[in-house]
């Protein structure tokens, strides 16, 4: 199975871009990778998802190197409401969940 | 469209009771999953269900706790004997038919914040 490994805070100001990696070693071959953002008090939301290269929505890119190792998260040109937690979950294809335990960002002015 | 629906909001048993929540997942999702977050920790997956099958349990506790998901109704989570290790907050969510692969978008709910006395 894989495990999901990302840092366990990050600091960062506004109007900068961040980028949150997220390690799964053992991802096999079938499996996505998905992000999420939770605020406090609130219920977790989901980002964006991506199987390779990279995926670009309105508020975030995904960037997943060939091995699918690792991924990164990239928010561009942050604010302060993007203060959260970001979560990395690596969906298997066979419903397994693997949630890794989560990255406090935190945006100074 | 009403989103992922949990009540109640807020929850206060004393040691010893029982605890139900409920769970109604978004119109026309299929799939339902609980999960537990402790004050100031991460989220921790409990239970995956399907309409009357539970597809992963592997992250529930083996006493106590119980989760359905019937044919009509909501998910129930339930917690027998509550202790005070069981104050959390406890979230649902729910996500459409997999339809391949890996691919699964949940949307969550506000969560319940249970508290034991």
């Amino acid at each position: 199975l894989a495990k999901t490994t990302q840092p366990i805070s990050m600091d960062s100001y506004e109007g900068q871009e961040v980028n949150i990696t997220c390690s799964h070693n053992n991802i096999a071959t079938n499996d996505y990778i998905t992000w999420y953002q939770q605020f406090p008090s609130q219920g977790p939301r989901f980002i964006i998802q991506g199987y390779k290269t990279k995926v670009t929505n309105e508020v975030a890119s995904l960037f997943i190197p060939a091995d699918r190792k690792s991924s990164t998260l990239s928010l561009p040109r942050v604010s302060l409401s993007d203060t959260a937690v970001y979560y990395c979950l690596v969906v298997s294809g066979n419903y397994q969940l693997i949630w890794g335990a989560g990255t406090k960002l935190i945006i100074k002015p | 469209n009403a989103g992922v629906m949990q009540n109640p909001r807020h929850l206060v048993r004393r040691r010893g009771q029982e605890a139900r929540l409920r769970c109604s997942p978004m119109k026309g999702h299929s799939h339902v999953y609980w999960y537990r977050q402790l004050p100031e920790e991460g989220l921790k997956f409990m239970v995956y269900l399907q309409k009357e099958n539970i597809i992963d349990e592997s992250g529930m506790p083996k006493e106590r706790f119980s989760a359905e998901f019937p044919k009509e109704g909501p998910s129930i989570l339930r917690i027998q004997q509550v202790v005070r290790g069981d104050s959390a907050a406890y979230f649902c969510a729910s996500s459409p038919e997999v339809t391949g692969g890996g691919y699964n978008e949940q949307f969550f709910g506000p969560g319940t914040r249970l508290t034991v006395l």
